[in-house]
């Protein structure tokens, strides 16, 4: 079966910094993509890794390691807006994108 | 651009009725899809669409039915409703299943059946 592993919950403070892992078991690799979800809102597209190692863009950053079926997401300055459901999704060797259960990040001041 | 539309936002049916989920994109995209959401749970693909007149089922296809009669158009049809379709419906569309395959989302629309 095709399965991606994500932690259900985080919580960081303000300002600090946080790592969310993701690791996969798909039929094929084509790529991954993280969005980001508020409560209550649909998912808007954060990052996209299709070769090994790190995506920068702004505060966020996401590294692949196909070898592995690893990926993360890294946030930096840690800002309240930032309190969201972060989800990991692979396209497989069909180009379909399977879902992760999403990671629930708590932003604490 | 609108981008992706759902209508309607909110909808409480009760058990038996139907009802159809709109969606309509204006980003020329070839590739739709229905996804439901339960709460804190991933995205289930229910059906997808890879061009006008094409559909195909997805992970959790049964109770529902879809057409796809132009590119831009795709609803999702409620034949009876039952309470395990109580979630959370996101349409979505990308411009080509390739790699890159960028889905970009509807507003939802949150379903009770009661």
């Amino acid at each position: 079966g095709q399965n991606i592993d994500q932690p259900t919950e985080m919580t960081a403070t303000e300002g600090a910094i946080v790592q969310i892992n993701c690791t996969y078991q798909t039929s094929g690799f084509n790529g991954l993509f993280w969005y980001q979800q508020h409560a209550g809102e649909a998912p808007t597209f954060l990052s996209y890794n299709v070769l090994d190692g790190l995506e920068e863009k702004g505060r966020f950053s996401s590294f692949l390691s196909r070898s592995k079926g690893y990926s993360y997401l890294l946030l930096k300055e840690l800002q309240m807006k930032d309190s969201a459901s972060y989800l990991c999704a692979v396209t497989n060797s069909n180009y379909q994108l399977i879902w992760g259960a999403g990671t629930k990040l708590i932003i604490k001041p | 651009n609108a981008g992706v539309t759902q209508t309607p936002k909110f909808r409480i049916l009760k058990i038996g009725q139907s009802m159809t989920l709109q969606c309509t994109q204006d980003m020329n995209h070839n590739y739709m899809y229905w996804y439901r959401q339960d709460p804190g749970m991933g995205l289930k693909l229910i059906y997808y669409s890879v061009g006008a007149g094409i559909t195909d089922k997805g992970e959790v296809p049964n109770g529902y039915n879809v057409s796809r009669s132009t590119t831009e158009d795709f609803p999702l049809r409620l034949e009876l409703a039952a309470p395990s379709q109580t979630s959370v419906y996101f349409c979505a569309s990308s411009y080509a299943e390739n790699s890159y395959n960028e889905q970009f989302f509807g507003p939802g629309t949150r379903l009770t059946v009661l």
